[in-house]
This record gives structure tokens, C-alpha cells and sequence, in this order.
């Protein structure tokens, strides 16, 4: 069973749009939301992640949305470049056995 | 070295065979962890370890074995390989428990 839902499997975008991919999760005992970007061939890596008692994070062109009652968030890419094609996967963790749980991966295609 | 590594890069293996993959961090984080990556699957987490001495099950530890003699190293033993561990296979550590740094990856392939 998957912790955290994930879509869209793919999205496609034009230089200078907006990229949006959701998450969704049942365990409350989930404490932190990070999401990772992943180039072909490597290791996924931390973009920007989020705890639960606040409602949104801004870093860059990069936004997490967290509706905690709705148990959903989700990453906003705003002005989206070519170098911004990647997989995303959105996370949780649950504390206790600081285990973390992924969602299914975003292929984002950004064209110019 | 600076980050995680992780031997080998790739490896043909045939099935029953024992493999271990080898992940070496230099950052001196606490926890450290093994997912694999499956196409439509996502991560999923296999094992981990909150510190030195103490490993725990993930999502899909079946016919995965861990160890944690050390802080730096953390190997993942297939004790008998079958063709679905066909995968990507991803070795992340934590300083705090929250953020993970990922290492290159070793792609298996299970014959």
C-alpha cells in the first residue's frame, strides 16, 4: 500500500509556466515533507521540504502548499526553465523510526 | 571522498548468487538507509539505521540483509539474488533524521 500518493505521473510544461505536482498521505504520524529532484543517472536531492504547522515555504521559484486537515501537499514551480526537467518525488517521514516514505515520481518536461 | 559513495556502479548478477552492495559515507551522520528504485514504484525504503549497532525493516526488507558496524559504512547483502531485485539501488544518510543525502546509485541486474 502506498503512504503517499503522488501525481501526476507526468506533466509537460512551457518555459515560463507553472509546474504543479501533488501529494497525498493518511498517516498522521507523519512530521516532515520534503521533496527531491532527480537527474537521470543520479541520486535524488533535497529541494525544499516542510513541517506540518506551517501552511506554506518559499524558496526561490520553488513553493510547498500544505493543507494539513486535507492531508495533501504540493510543489510550485514557478517560471519553469528547461534545467528544471527532472523527477520529482515528494516524501514524509514518520518520527518514530525516522523512517520516510516516497511517492511514485513526477517527470517534468519543461520546453522551451 | 566527500558525500556518500557507492560500489559497485553496476553488476550483472546471476540468480542465487550472494551480493553485497557497499555504501561509505564521510559526513558522520547517524542514520543511514537503503531504498530501491523501481520504475513506477518510487523509492522504497529496504532498511535503516538510526545510529551505529541498530538496524531496522522497511517497506521491503525481504531477502535484504543490512549491518552497522560503523558510523561510515552501512553494506546491503542479497543473500540469494532473485530477478526481482532487478533495480536501482540508492544509499541515503541523515544528520538530524530529516535531511537525507542520496548517493550515485548501483543499478543490478538479476539474471
Amino acid at each position: 500500500q502506498q503512504q503517499v500518493k503522488q501525481s501526476p505521473q507526468s506533466l509537460i510544461v512551457q518555459k515560463g509556466g507553472i509546474s504543479i505536482i501533488n501529494c497525498a498521505y493518511e498517516n498522521t504520524a507523519f512530521d516532515y515533507f520534503p521533496w527531491y529532484q532527480q537527474f537521470p543517472g543520479k541520486g535524488p536531492a533535497l529541494l525544499i521540504a516542510i513541517r506540518p504547522d506551517v501552511s506554506e515555504k518559499k524558496e526561490g521559484r520553488f513553493t510547498i502548499s500544505f493543507n494539513k486537515s486535507a492531508k495533501q501537499f504540493s510543489l510550485h514551480i514557478m517560471d519553469s526553465q528547461p534545467g528544471d526537467s527532472a523527477t520529482y518525488f515528494c516524501a514524509a517521514r514518520r518520527r518514530r523510526g525516522n523512517q520516510f516514505y516516497f511517492g511514485t515520481g513526477t517527470s517534468l518536461t519543461v520546453i522551451p | 571522498i566527500a558525500g556518500i559513495t557507492q560500489a559497485p556502479t553496476s553488476q550483472i548478477l546471476a540468480a542465487g548468487r550472494r551480493m553485497t552492495l557497499r555504501c561509505t559515507q564521510d559526513m558522520r551522520h547517524n542514520a543511514m538507509y537503503w531504498y530501491r528504485q523501481d520504475l513506477g514504484l518510487g523509492l522504497r525504503l529496504i532498511h535503516y539505521s538510526n545510529t551505529a549497532g541498530t538496524t531496522g525493516k522497511g517497506e521491503v526488507p525481504d531477502g535484504y540483509s543490512v549491518s552497522r558496524a560503523n558510523t561510515d559504512d552501512f553494506p546491503l547483502t542479497l543473500a540469494s539474488a532473485v530477478p526481482s531485485q532487478t533495480s536501482v539501488y540508492f544509499c541515503a544518510s541523515s544528520d538530524s533524521g530529516v535531511k537525507q543525502f542520496f548517493g550515485p546509485g548501483t543499478r543490478l541486474t538479476v539474471l
